[in-house]
């Protein structure tokens, strides 16, 4: 049973640029959420998504953008990158109907570093 | 004041103890309770789910709820030092909008179990 995904491993990026990360979630999982964990911190949540929209926000600006894909796969987008926004991004999988949504798999994250 | 507490550490203890891990929070809306552990550079891996108050137990893992007081515990018996971990406690409650859940982390307990 593959768990969840996520690439690339590692990205290096100067400021202004722009990323994409990409995620795949565990077999028979349909809600996908990010979150942004900054070192020594605990993960805070970006948004979630589920039949391809976006559900819940958290208190990230419109820089940070996702898509869900029609196969539960997702991707975050961050534009206009700041050194702030260097941080392991994880992605959490979850089955909705399950009535357990709060169970959440995550990924190994890839880890951002802006300079 | 953050909605999830949890002291840092780090909690130093020999092979073979009991170690306690602790959370508090301040919302009474919480009603999923999660423990999850993360080895250093490497995404966050779910220990113990728990629902509303009580005990739950899984080998070595006891996970506590006490909602009256807001307080969680996580309890690893004959403690080994592949336990050596950072230890996160998080909470969620369902979004009535849209069905939805969203996980609140602590800062998480770095745990050294020494041999």
């Amino acid at each position: 049973d593959a768990g969840v995904t996520q690439s690339p491993t590692h990205l290096i990026k100067t400021r202004g640029q722009q990323v994409t990360l990409r995620c795949s979630p565990k077999s028979g999982h349909d809600t996908v959420s990010w979150y942004q964990q900054a070192l020594g911190q605990g993960p805070q949540f970006i948004f979630q998504y589920y039949e391809e929209e976006e559900r819940q926000r958290g208190n990230f600006p419109d820089r940070f953008s996702g898509h869900q894909f029609p196969n539960y796969s997702s991707e975050l987008n961050v534009n206009a990158l700041l050194l702030g926004d260097s941080a392991l991004y994880l992605c959490a999988s979850s089955l909705d109907s399950s009535g357990s949504g709060a169970t959440q798999y995550f990924g190994p994250g890839t880890r951002l570093l802006v300079l | 004041q953050k909605e999830v507490e949890q002291d840092p550490g780090p909690l130093s203890v020999p092979e073979g103890a009991i170690v306690s891990l602790n959370c508090t929070y301040s919302n009474s809306a919480f009603q999923y309770f999660m423990w999850y552990r993360q080895y250093s550079r490497k995404g966050p891996e779910l220990l113990m789910y728990t629902y509303s108050s009580g005990n739950k137990e899984d080998g070595r893992f006891t996970a506590q709820v006490d909602k009256s007081s807001k307080y969680i515990s996580l309890f690893i018996r004959d403690s080994q030092p592949s336990d050596s971990a950072t230890y996160l406690c998080a909470m969620s409650s369902i979004d009535v909008m849209d069905s939805s859940y969203k996980l609140i982390f602590g800062s998480g307990t770095r745990l050294l179990v020494r041999p």
